[in-house]
């Protein structure tokens, strides 16, 4: 069964610390697409990342890093120097590459960030 | 259009009326998805259309609720005979592609509240 697990209900941070939000996911398919998305409070979800799971080499964008390990199922996340402006909910998504599945992005149910000034 | 358009932003219904919740992509993707977001369920995976065409339906959370996509374009998520439990936010995306190629655009939701 394909399910993602974001352990993390919700952080609270002070500005300018690190923060890591873990996503653990499970899958059968050996091709398969991970994503991180934001959602600030105005609603929409905001496309960060997408990584296939034959590409696991770390990536950095500005504040933002992803931690892609197979080993241990885990895509984790982390904001460095956090700013008031990261405060939103974080969703781990995981979509597999079978025909028919392709559509469907499994979520994880979200970590709530809130960076404090 | 610039984003994906989702109206109305905000629907009161009562209990037993129907209700269509409509989705316009962003000009020229040919995918399309809808989700809902619930407090006790999280973000739940509907339907997805590939152009006008929707291959899989069993994401629909019973017969109650139908969606449609003509021209490639506008969608419309139509839930008839609306009960208490249908309270959520629908959420809409589009992608040039189908998801695993290309990233998704979300709209901003209809929040949806049945009384």
């Amino acid at each position: 069964a394909q399910k993602v697990t974001q352990a993390q209900t919700e952080i609270s941070v002070v500005e300018k610390e690190d923060v890591t939000l873990d996503c653990v996911y499970e899958t059968r398919d050996t091709t398969y697409y991970l994503f991180w998305y934001k959602q600030p409070p105005s609603g929409e979800l905001v496309f960060l990342i997408r990584r296939n799971s034959f590409d696991e080499q770390n990536e950095i964008s500005g504040r933002y890093s992803w931690n892609f390990q197979k080993s241990t199922s885990s895509f984790n996340f982390t904001i460095t120097a956090s700013q008031v402006v990261d405060s939103a909910v974080y969703f781990c998504a995981l979509s597999e590459a079978d025909v028919g599945s392709q559509g469907n992005l499994i979520f994880g149910k979200g970590t709530k960030l809130s960076v404090k000034p | 259009g610039a984003g994906v358009s989702q109206s109305p932003s905000n629907k009161v219904t009562e209990k037993g009326k129907d209700v269509e919740l409509r989705c316009d992509p962003i000009s020229g993707h040919t995918a399309l998805y809808w989700y809902r977001q619930s407090l006790g369920q999280g973000l739940e995976f509907l339907i997805y259309f590939q152009g006008n065409s929707a291959p899989d339906k069993s994401g629909l959370p019973s017969d109650r609720f139908s969606a449609e996509r003509t021209g490639g374009s506008v969608s419309t998520l139509t839930i008839q005979r609306t009960q208490q439990e249908d309270s959520a936010v629908y959420l809409c995306a589009s992608s040039l592609e189908i998801i695993v190629s290309t990233e998704a655009f979300f709209g901003q939701g209809t929040r949806l509240t049945v009384v």
